[in-house]
């Protein structure tokens, strides 16, 4: 099956400093990718739409200017985490979707995640 | 988002038992019905995904049952093990869109 991969997995930081996550897509290309964000013992939330040389598209109450996403290539996208702070700590997730039967999009292979902790 | 309910929330089952998990959802729309596995520190995985033209899928000891008319798709894990232990999501979406509604999760604990 397709493969995603993120760096770095895990990540420290202080509170002010920025942040960077990449997402690849390893053997095929993603126009689109996502992000989430996941707290403990909850479900994956999704934050934006990354979109090959466009803007991303972000969900209700996502701070665009806080959570910069850039889709350099189309198997690269980085989601920035500027001047963090301890409640951005989580789990951050991407995914690329696959194009199935009838070349429409169905599943999504996801990242093993990195998890921030921001100090 | 659309609400997805997942039920149980924390399931707890016998090594060689049946386990089964529940999802329902309010958008009509949704055409693909997946269920993710995750294990602790990892991100999901597709396990087992269904098409609404059929109302049974069966992979291994994985079986996905779909009721339209319900707007309801349930997981079962037969003869569960230990390994299977991890947390499970319901994914509805409409092929094409792309978009993916997570359920609210399950975690499943299967014990020797």
């Amino acid at each position: 099956g397709a493969v995603v991969s993120q760096h770095p997995s895990w990540v420290i930081c202080k509170s002010g400093t920025s942040v960077k996550i990449e997402c690849r897509s390893l053997d095929f290309q993603a126009t689109t990718m996502f992000w989430y964000r996941q707290f403990p013992k909850q479900s994956l939330m999704l934050m934006a739409t990354s979109n090959e040389g466009s803007k991303a598209t972000y969900e209700q109450g996502v701070e665009k200017d806080k959570f910069l996403i850039n889709h350099a290539s189309l198997t690269l996208s980085t989601l920035t985490v500027t001047s963090a702070h301890p409640e951005d700590s989580s789990f951050y997730i991407c995914s690329a979707p696959s194009r199935g039967a009838g070349n429409t999009l169905e599943t999504q292979y996801f990242g093993p995640g990195t998890r921030l902790l921001v100090l | 988002q659309q609400q997805v309910k997942q039920s149980p929330q924390s399931l707890i089952v016998q090594k060689g038992g049946i386990s089964i998990i529940n999802c329902a959802y309010e958008n009509t729309a949704f055409d693909y019905f997946p269920w993710y596995q995750q294990f602790p520190g990892k991100g999901p995985a597709l396990l087992i995904a269904i098409r609404p033209d059929v109302s049974e899928k069966k992979e291994g000891r994985f079986t996905i049952s779909f009721n339209k008319s319900a707007k309801q798709f349930s997981l079962h894990i037969m003869d569960s093990q230990p390994g299977d232990s991890a947390t499970y999501f319901c994914a509805p979406m409409v092929r094409g869109y792309q978009k993916v509604t997570f359920g609210t999760g399950t975690k499943l604990q299967v014990i020797p």
